[in-house]
């Protein structure tokens, strides 16, 4: 079974750009995070889908980072403009749906360098 | 709101020796709890998990971990390390009313040295 798929593996961008992550969940998975994991921390929770709509956005920094997952498979996470706290590794996730003993499957993250 | 303690940041086992790494948690009810394991440059991989029922989990890799309520603790446990157990620990709590799988809060790591 192939994983969580994520790309690019590393961005390096000046601040004030703007950059877009890719993630293609496993097949099938019906719900779909997006994690910032900042050095030395633990992965925060961004955005959660299920299918393609919106569950949970409460922690996502609404003027600067949007997120998309268009016909409930692919997913997008975008930063416009990035600032140097947005440094960080970008995690993608999914799992079977959004219900008791189901546990989420990781991608290996997009390493984020805002310099 | 749900939050995760790991109290240690970092901790040095000599290769063959026995594991233990603290996790304590604040939620208003059970929790789900969860344990992961990140390597260098990789994602993270699920070690256990612990829902409902026996409180004492089993895991791969050897690893096990018990639910105290009580003490509203995780803590993972190994009976003799390897070398390739280095890796960074990440306990996680997730809602009970949402499910297994959301909106997992993780505590900070506790970064795992093994000598030989």
């Amino acid at each position: 079974e192939a994983g969580v798929a994520q790309s690019p593996r590393y961005k390096i961008i000046e601040k004030r750009q703007s950059v877009a992550f890719w993630c293609n969940p496993i097949s099938g998975h019906a719900t779909l995070y997006w994690y910032q994991q900042i050095l030395g921390q633990g992965p925060k929770l961004l955005i959660q889908f299920q299918n393609n709509g919106v569950v949970d956005d409460s922690q996502l920094p609404k003027d600067r980072f949007s997120a998309e997952r268009l016909k409930g498979v692919d997913s997008t996470l975008k930063i416009q403009p990035a600032k140097l706290e947005d440094s960080a590794v970008y995690l993608c996730a999914s799992s079977l749906s959004a219900g008791t003993n189901t546990e989420a499957f990781f991608g290996q993250g997009t390493r984020l360098t805002v310099v | 709101a749900q939050s995760v303690t790991q109290p240690d940041i970092h901790i040095t086992v000599s290769e063959g020796a026995s594991l233990e790494l603290r996790c304590n948690y604040s939620y208003g009810a059970t929790p789900y709890l969860f344990w992961y394991v990140q390597s260098p440059g990789q994602g993270l991989q699920l070690l256990l998990k612990y829902f409902s029922g026996d409180t004492l989990v089993q895991g791969i890799k050897g690893f096990e971990a018990e639910f105290k309520r009580s003490q509203s603790s995780f803590n993972l446990r190994k009976p003799s390390v390897h070398w390739s157990d280095a890796a960074e620990y990440f306990c996680a709590v997730g809602r009970r009313e949402r499910g297994g799988a959301d909106g997992l809060t993780f505590g900070k790591g506790t970064h795992l040295i093994i000598q030989p």
